[in-house]
């Protein structure tokens, strides 16, 4: 059936280093996507949002890239902290917001 | 600007009562959603509302969950009568009316539920 989901359910990187999260959707007719991350014990937090019409868009640290033609985006990090240490999760709008499992995001110090 | 409330943030019952939830979303957003996340999964979308209005409640069990919003504001979700695997936190969530540029969604701190 249709879908939004992630490649790996784990992802440890150096504190320093940049992150790349994954994520795949099946529906075409999809033309908002969010990226969410969700502490231990807490709501998912809204990190930052991308329409169709758009390839990349930047927020603080963030970056969300999506590729329409191969059904897919990601979320990268630069510089990652310890902070940011969490499960991390995409969204669409289509979907009834199904947001999959996530990946775990452990970052080492 | 104050975050969206969420209350009992813990309730423990067993199988066959019933529960509720409360959840009051951020003053101005007209669209509220509940979601159940259960242990190592995301959150699943049970219901959406429009102000009092559900917009969504395709994927809510409606032989024991129900849920409203009557004056568009607060909104309770109630199970009745709860199963085990009813046992997962419970996500309100709230965001500025559909029609604006962004779906971004504001979650409260969850309701865990347990069922023994």
């Amino acid at each position: 059936g249709e879908s939004v989901g992630l490649h790996l359910p784990t992802l440890s990187v150096q504190e320093g280093d940049n992150s790349i999260i994954n994520c795949a959707y099946s529906n075409s007719a999809s033309d908002y996507f969010i990226w969410y991350k969700q502490e231990s014990g807490k709501g998912p937090q809204f990190i930052i949002d991308i329409r169709s019409n758009m390839d990349k868009r930047q927020g603080q640290r963030v970056t969300v890239l999506l590729n329409k033609t191969v059904k897919h985006l990601s979320l990268q990090i630069a510089a990652t902290q310890p902070g940011d240490s969490a499960v991390y999760f995409c969204a669409d709008n289509f979907n009834k917001f199904y947001f999959g499992s996530g990946t775990k995001l452990n970052v080492k110090p | 600007e104050a975050g969206v409330a969420q209350s009992p943030r813990y309730k423990i019952i067993e199988k066959r009562q019933s529960v509720a939830f409360w959840c009051n979303p951020i003053s101005g957003h007209a669209t509220l959603y509940w979601y159940q996340q259960i242990l190592g999964q995301g959150p699943k979308l049970l219901i959406q509302f429009q102000n009092n209005g559900v917009v969504d409640d395709s994927q809510l069990p409606k032989d024991r969950f129900s849920a409203e919003r009557l004056k568009g504001v607060d909104s309770t979700l109630k199970i009745q009568p709860a199963k085990l695997e009813d046992s997962a936190v419970y996500l309100c969530a709230s965001s500025k009316a559909r029609g604006t540029l962004s779906y971004e969604q504001y979650f409260g701190p969850g309701t865990r539920l347990t069922v023994t």
